[in-house]
């Protein structure tokens, strides 16, 4: 089992619907968990982060933590074709392995005009 | 604010050689960390240093080494490069917290190396 898992996509919505994008961690003392953006050839940006359960919102882009059943999921309002990009989630261990990020695959989503 | 930068942009080696690769962090974050991103494996970490000791290194083998600088500037050293070296190399800077909220990384441009 991955440590971090994402479906790879590629998830294909149409613009100015709502984007779903799911990540689950293996490690339950994980601490923290962020969400990048990474265009084609790119760095990955920081969106958001989330270390307490339930849903912290910025803007069009909504996170949501359940600990216990060990998900994070990140929900775009009203997407747009600039949000055509692979979205990373990635997650903080607990302990000793603290300042690592360990990231998933990476979900590639597309909007469609 | 100017954000991670890093140098130089592209890298082409041949195998054998070695690799130096240089980052700098946005001004105030004391932590740097290293990640390869190699085509089809993901972001994998490499090393963390913080206040200039290196605090945590991913499963690499020891050719791959760094340090980090008095400015908190670092760099990352790749001996007897091999192809599958070849990858995206990011550098990202924090606060150098451990707990959130202020442990959130930037991400510098990346550093593509390429091996010959």
């Amino acid at each position: 089992q991955k440590e971090v898992e994402q479906n790879s996509g590629p998830l294909s919505v149409p613009e100015g619907a709502i984007a779903s994008l799911n990540c689950t961690y293996s490690d339950r003392g994980s601490q923290s968990f962020f969400w990048y953006r990474q265009y084609s050839g790119k760095s990955p940006e920081l969106i958001m982060f989330i270390y307490s359960n339930g849903d912290k919102e910025d803007g069009r882009f909504t996170a949501q933590l359940n600990k216990a059943s060990q998900y994070v999921s990140l929900l775009i309002r009203d997407s747009q074709p600039s949000d055509s990009a692979t979205y990373l989630c990635a997650v903080t261990p607990l302990g000793n392995q603290g300042g690592k990020l360990i990231f998933g695959q990476g979900t590639e989503l597309s909007v469609k005009p | 604010e100017a954000g991670v930068t890093q140098s130089p942009t592209h890298l082409i080696k041949t195998r054998g050689q070695q690799a130096t690769l240089r980052c700098s962090p946005i001004s105030g974050h004391t932590s740097v960390y290293w990640y390869q991103q190699a085509l089809g494996l993901g972001l994998q970490f490499l090393l963390w240093y913080d206040e200039g000791e290196e605090r945590n290194r991913g499963n690499f083998p020891p050719r791959f080494s760094g340090r980090q600088f008095p400015n908190y500037s670092s760099e990352l050293n790749v001996n007897a490069l091999e192809l599958e070296d070849s990858a995206l190399y990011l550098c990202a800077s924090s606060w150098g917290e451990r707990l959130p909220p202020y442990n959130e990384q930037f991400f510098g441009p990346g550093t593509r190396l390429t091996v010959l």
